[in-house]
C-alpha cells in the first residue's frame, strides 16, 4: 500500500526557515518524480515544487523560486522541502503527491506568523 | 500560466440527482504527445484531495463508475450519475499539460 507522511511544520516567525520531509512507502521512490502542493486555509489548491526522481532537476512556481529547495534521499525514500526567508503568504498546508496525483499524503501545516 | 475556470463555485443537490461540473482552460490542453492532462480531484472535509479521473475521462481505481469525465481541447466536464453522500466536498479540476500545473478554483457540492 503506497503511504505518503508529511512531517516538520509548525509556526514560525516570518523571515526563519523551516524543513518539511515526506516519508515515502509502498511503491519504488527512486522510480519516480514527486511534487509538493500546498493550500492555504479556506482556499484552494497550488502547485509549490516538482523534482525529477534522481533529484537532478527540479521546478518550482515563481513566488517561492530562491526561498525553497526541493530535495530527495531516495536511500531514505524520501522527499524535503526547505522553505527558507519564509512569508505570511506561504501559510498554508502542504501535501506531497506522486506523478499523476494518485496519491497524496495527509499534509502538514505551515503557519508563518509573528 | 493556464487558467482553469470551474462553475459553478457551488452546487447544491439531493441525493440521486445527476450534476455536472464544468472546467474551461485559457489554453487547449492536447498535448503534442496526443494525451490531454486533464485531472479531476474531490476533497472531502478535512481530508487529502483524491483522483477521481485522469487524462479527461479514464477512472482512477476503486472510484465508482458514477463519475465520469469528458471533453477536449479547452472544454471539460466532469459529471455524477446519481449523488450519494459521500460526494460531498470540493471538486478541482487541475492541468498537467503546460508549465507550472495548475488547478481550477473548484466546485463546492453540497446537499439541498
Amino acid at each position: 500500500e503506497v503511504q505518503l507522511v508529511e512531517s516538520g511544520g509548525g509556526l514560525v516567525q516570518p523571515g526563519r526557515s523551516l524543513k518539511l520531509s515526506c516519508a515515502a512507502s509502498g511503491f519504488t521512490f527512486s522510480n519516480y518524480g514527486m511534487h509538493w502542493i500546498r493550500q492555504a486555509p479556506t482556499k484552494g489548491l497550488e502547485w509549490v515544487a516538482s523534482i525529477s526522481p534522481s533529484g537532478g532537476s527540479t521546478y518550482y512556481r515563481d513566488s517561492v523560486k530562491g526561498r525553497f529547495t526541493i530535495s530527495r534521499d531516495n536511500a531514505k525514500s524520501t522527499l524535503y522541502l526547505q522553505m527558507d526567508s519564509l512569508r505570511s503568504e506561504d501559510t498554508a498546508t502542504y501535501y506531497c503527491a506522486t506523478p499523476g496525483f494518485a496519491y497524496w499524503g495527509q499534509g502538514t501545516l505551515v503557519t508563518v506568523s509573528s | 500560466d493556464v487558467v482553469l475556470t470551474q462553475t459553478p463555485p457551488t452546487l447544491s443537490a439531493t441525493i440521486g440527482q445527476s450534476v455536472s461540473i464544468s472546467c474551461r482552460s485559457s489554453q487547449s490542453l492536447l498535448d503534442s504527445d496526443g494525451d490531454t492532462y486533464l485531472n479531476w480531484l474531490l476533497q472531502r472535509p478535512g481530508q487529502s484531495p483524491q483522483l477521481l479521473i485522469y487524462s479527461v475521462s479514464n477512472l482512477e481505481s476503486g472510484v465508482p463508475n458514477r463519475f465520469s469525465g469528458s471533453g477536449s481541447e479547452t472544454d471539460f466536464t466532469l459529471k455524477i450519475s446519481g449523488v450519494e453522500a459521500e460526494d460531498l466536498g470540493v471538486y478541482y479540476c487541475m492541468q498537467a499539460t503546460h508549465a507550472p500545473l495548475t488547478f481550477g478554483g473548484g466546485t463546492k457540492l453540497e446537499l439541498k
